[in-house]
């Protein structure tokens, strides 16, 4: 069985460009949620995203936006991109019923900003 | 404001050796407790979870050790070999809402010498 799949694995971005990374779940997982992973930090809670709705967002930017698609796979935007929005962006995908006990995380998209 | 505090930064044990991860928390409504292990270029993977009603939880070499009432939690890792030299991450979840957004502490580097 494929594992939480995301693309694409390394980007480089200008500031002030936008930027979309995606995410597949594996299958049968309903739920996405998206990561910030600092160099030398642990990951950070941006977003999860339950059945193509919201369910809940951290403390970040309005520059951050997300969806989920009819499929589960979800995308992650960020505009006006700045320095610090240089990170490893992580998806994780759970099924319906393990719910936070089942978290996968994928490799995640090494976004670097200059 | 950083919920869950992880100690040490870094940690370097000889083969063979014990190597314990201590982490600490505040927020009282946290009641499911994740540690994952990340190599370099991966995500972050679910190694042993435990939940408060429990004071310890043992699998294979790796056990938690959880004490409710000072808050704190760690990893202990029985005849430490080279290959669990990762970076460890301790992680809470809380009850009721926000209930499925890990909240991490910032890691523990371990190195395992030969």
């Amino acid at each position: 069985d494929a594992g939480v799949t995301q693309s694409p694995t390394h980007l480089i971005k200008t500031r002030g460009q936008h930027v979309t990374l995606r995410c597949s779940p594996i299958s049968g997982h309903k739920s996405v949620s998206w990561y910030q992973q600092v160099l030398g930090q642990g990951p950070q809670f941006i977003f999860q995203y339950y059945e193509k709705e919201e369910r809940g967002r951290g403390n970040f930017p309005d520059r951050f936006s997300a969806r989920q698609f009819p499929n589960y796979s979800s995308e992650l935007n960020v505009n006006a991109l700045l320095l610090g929005d240089s990170a490893l962006y992580l998806c994780a995908s759970s099924p319906p019923m393990r719910g936070r006990s089942g978290y996968t995380f994928g490799s995640g998209t090494r976004l670097t900003v200059v | 404001q950083q919920q869950v505090k992880q100690s040490p930064q870094s940690l370097i044990v000889q083969k063979g050796g014990i190597s314990i991860i201590n982490c600490a928390y505040e927020n009282t409504a946290f009641d499911y407790f994740p540690w994952y292990q990340q190599f370099p270029g991966k995500g972050p993977a679910l190694l042993i979870a435990i939940r408060p009603d429990v004071s310890e939880k043992k699998e294979g070499r790796f056990t938690i050790s959880f004490n409710k009432s000072a808050k704190q939690f760690s990893l202990h890792i029985m005849d430490s070999q080279p290959g669990d030299s990762a970076t460890y991450f301790c992680a809470a979840i809380p009850s009721g809402a926000g209930s499925y957004q890990l909240t991490f502490g910032k890691g523990t580097k371990l190195s395992v010498i030969p």
